[in-house]
């Protein structure tokens, strides 16, 4: 069973697509956090965020509470945007529920 | 900024070594995590704590221990390393509080010979 459920798995696009990611999850949260990996690097916080939505330069990120549902957006995609791009939430205020991530890989 | 370090980025160690995987913080924070990562399987955790001594199982413990005698540091220790511990481990940190953002340090990739 898996309480963050990510779709789609994996992604290819054209540069300049606008790009979806979503994260549906089970458990009651405070905060949903979206994290990026490049590939063979460690894991960075792109946004956390409980209500609404949140802009950073082209990478939008929504949620819907009461449907417990999120999206990341990129708009404008580069190849450098290519990576893993993960699905977290907190169940304790210790412990987290990862989703299995989204390879996104942007082409030239 | 939010650093976390990973002591080694790379390492090759034959089956049965023990093995030591070393993560230190620079922001205070409670709450440290050890997680692997494989392909498909996303992050698991393997075990966290959430002060000086204190260590608390995650959902992958076997083979793993753990130690945390400074706030800022906290060990992973492979006993008797296995070729199905060949994986990348990420440490990461927290201050306790579910709204509170997770940082993760660059990953240790443990390849067992």
């Amino acid at each position: 069973k898996n309480e963050v459920e990510q779709s789609p798995q994996n992604l290819t696009a054209q540069e300049g697509e606008f790009i979806t990611i979503n994260c549906s999850y089970s458990v009651g949260i405070s905060a949903l956090h979206w994290l990026q990996q490049h590939p063979g690097g460690g894991i960075v916080s792109l946004f956390m965020l409980s209500s609404g939505k949140k802009k950073h330069g082209r990478l939008i990120a929504t949620i819907n509470i009461q449907e417990k549902h999120s999206s990341l957006h990129i708009t404008a995609s580069h190849p450098r945007d290519s990576a893993v791009y993960i699905c977290a939430v907190p169940f304790t205020s210790n412990q987290f529920y990862f989703g299995t991530g989204t390879s996104l890989t942007v082409i030239p | 900024d939010v650093k976390v370090t990973q002591s080694s980025r790379y390492l090759v160690k034959r089956t049965g070594e023990k093995v030591f995987l070393e993560c230190v913080q620079d922001m205070d924070h409670e709450n440290m995590f050890w997680y692997r990562q494989d392909p498909g399987l996303g992050l698991r955790l393997i075990y966290f704590s959430y002060d000086v001594k204190m260590k608390e199982k995650g959902d992958i413990p076997e083979g793993y221990s753990v130690s945390r005698e400074k706030k800022e540091r906290f060990s992973l220790i492979l006993e008797s390393a296995s070729t199905n511990q060949t994986s990348m481990y990420l440490c990461a940190s927290a201050w306790i509080g579910s709204g509170n953002t997770i940082y993760f340090g660059e990953g240790s990739w443990l390849t067992v010979v």
